[in-house]
């Protein structure tokens, strides 16, 4: 199987510009989160998607915004770029919803690495 | 407010043990995770605790979580040179988004 699959993996932009980072979860999986990783820091929450409504918002700027498909894909975007935001960002997904042991638990994939110039 | 802590460097020696340390604040914690992170890499999942446990032990891993302390470590048996990455803890406080530490740098000298 699969797991949870980014694109593109790098990027170079220059301040300014917009950028878009897809996600697909692992099949199954209703939930994905997005988080930034500075380098030499741990990952930072953005953003928690289950069942295509936002359950969760980190303490980022309106630049950023994420949605998610019906098919549970999601999209990262960042307006208005600084040189701040170049990190890599990562995609998670789980199971979601409540109940099940472990359906919380959160599964990451490789990560889509910005630079912004 | 949330923190979780780690000191930031560990050095040893192949076929030791290691121990990782990690602190929390938030006594409302869930779950408590450690996740690796090789260079260039993502995050894999290694283990994870539920707050009602004290003890978890999977193959060369395992984590005591001391509620009372809000401590929770990490000791790899026998460590190989392929443990060496970054090894981060996270807790889960029920609202959906984890909470990660600095990480761990740990070195494996052969």
């Amino acid at each position: 199987d699969a797991g949870v699959t980014q694109s593109p993996t790098h990027l170079i932009k220059t301040r300014g510009q917009q950028v878009t980072l897809r996600c697909s979860p692992i099949s199954g999986h209703k939930s994905v989160s997005w988080y930034q990783q500075v380098l030499g820091q741990g990952p930072q929450f953005i953003f928690q998607y289950y069942e295509k409504e936002e359950r969760g918002r980190g303490n980022f700027p309106d630049r950023f915004s994420a949605r998610q498909f019906p098919n549970y894909s999601s999209e990262l975007n960042v307006n208005a770029l600084l040189l701040g935001d170049s990190a890599l960002y990562l995609c998670a997904s789980s199971l979601g919803g409540q109940g099940a042991v472990g359906a919380n638990v959160l599964t990451f994939g490789a990560g889509s690495r910005l630079t912004v110039l | 407010g949330e923190d979780v802590e780690q000191s930031l460097f560990l050095s040893v020696r192949e076929g030791d043990s290691s121990v990782i340390n990690c602190t929390y604040t938030d006594s409302s914690s869930t779950y408590l995770y450690w996740y690796k992170q090789e260079p260039g890499a993502g995050l894999q999942l290694l283990t994870y605790i539920f707050s009602n446990m004290d003890m978890k032990q999977d193959q060369r891993l395992t984590v005591l979580l001391n509620k009372k302390d809000k401590h929770l470590s990490l000791r790899i048996a026998d460590t190989q040179t392929g443990d060496s990455a970054i090894y981060f803890c996270a807790e889960n406080t029920g609202r959906r988004a984890l909470t990660f530490g600095s990480g761990t740098r740990l070195q494996v000298q052969p």
